[in-house]
């Protein structure tokens, strides 16, 4: 149980297009989804949290406009790189936490997505 | 805001012995969890063990255990029986009010056959 996907797990674009990345959790409901970012050999940075239903909230420092998050439902939330630039070539991993608990649940990670910016 | 530490950039073992990964963290709070992720070369992050802070028994998952001190705020974690399948990154993550998880800098363990 707990699984959780990301699709696509790679991804090539151009400079200046927008990329859409998928975080599902396949066996359970997700209140609350979390968006991370790390570079080669470095820590996870979270970068937003994700409620279904409402607006995510950003951590200080990521662009709203530039790192588009949707939770539209219980198993699916998306993060959207808008006007991509080299720069945001990074690996984004998103995570979900199971619903119906309080701060204990634990989070479950999904496999990762690999942006590549040419 | 909560700071985690892993003074260990990278530790190797033998395998079959036993390695200990240290971890110390900031925190104001008493309620709180911690947690040992592995990372391995696919960079899956896969949760390797869970420790509430109000629990004083240790916890243990097979081969990994951990050393929970809370008033020294260390939370090292011990894989006993290395297996070349050990090889990975591992980040101690502490549970921050809000529920956000906060990582440390992460430790790459070698395991040498």
């Amino acid at each position: 149980g707990a699984v959780v996907s990301q699709h696509p797990s790679r991804v090539i674009c151009k400079s200046g297009t927008s990329v859409k990345i998928e975080c599902r959790s396949l066996d359970f409901q997700a209140t609350t989804m979390f968006w991370y970012r790390q570079f080669p050999k470095q820590s996870l940075m979270l970068m937003a949290t994700s409620n279904e239903g409402s607006k995510a909230t950003y951590e200080q420092g990521v662009e709203k406009d530039k790192f588009l998050i949707n939770h539209a439902s219980l198993t699916l939330s998306t993060l959207t790189v808008t006007s991509a630039h080299p720069e945001d070539s990074s690996f984004y991993i998103c995570s979900a936490r199971q619903a119906g608990g309080g701060r204990t649940d634990t989070q479950y990670f999904g496999p990762g997505t690999r942006l590549t910016v040419l | 805001a909560q700071t985690v530490t892993q003074s260990q950039p990278e530790m190797s073992v033998q395998e079959a012995e036993t390695v200990t990964l240290s971890c110390t963290y900031d925190t104001s709070e008493s309620d709180y969890y911690l947690f040992w992720y592995k990372q391995p070369p696919s960079r899956q992050m896969i949760l390797v063990i869970r420790q509430e802070a109000y629990k004083q028994q240790n916890a243990t998952e097979n081969r990994f255990s951990v050393n929970f001190q809370k008033a020294a705020k260390s939370f090292s974690l011990k894989i006993s029986d290395s297996q070349l399948g050990d090889a990975a990154m591992y980040f101690c993550a502490y549970l921050e009010y809000g529920n956000k998880l906060v990582f440390g800098t992460g430790t790459i363990l070698r395991v040498k056959s």
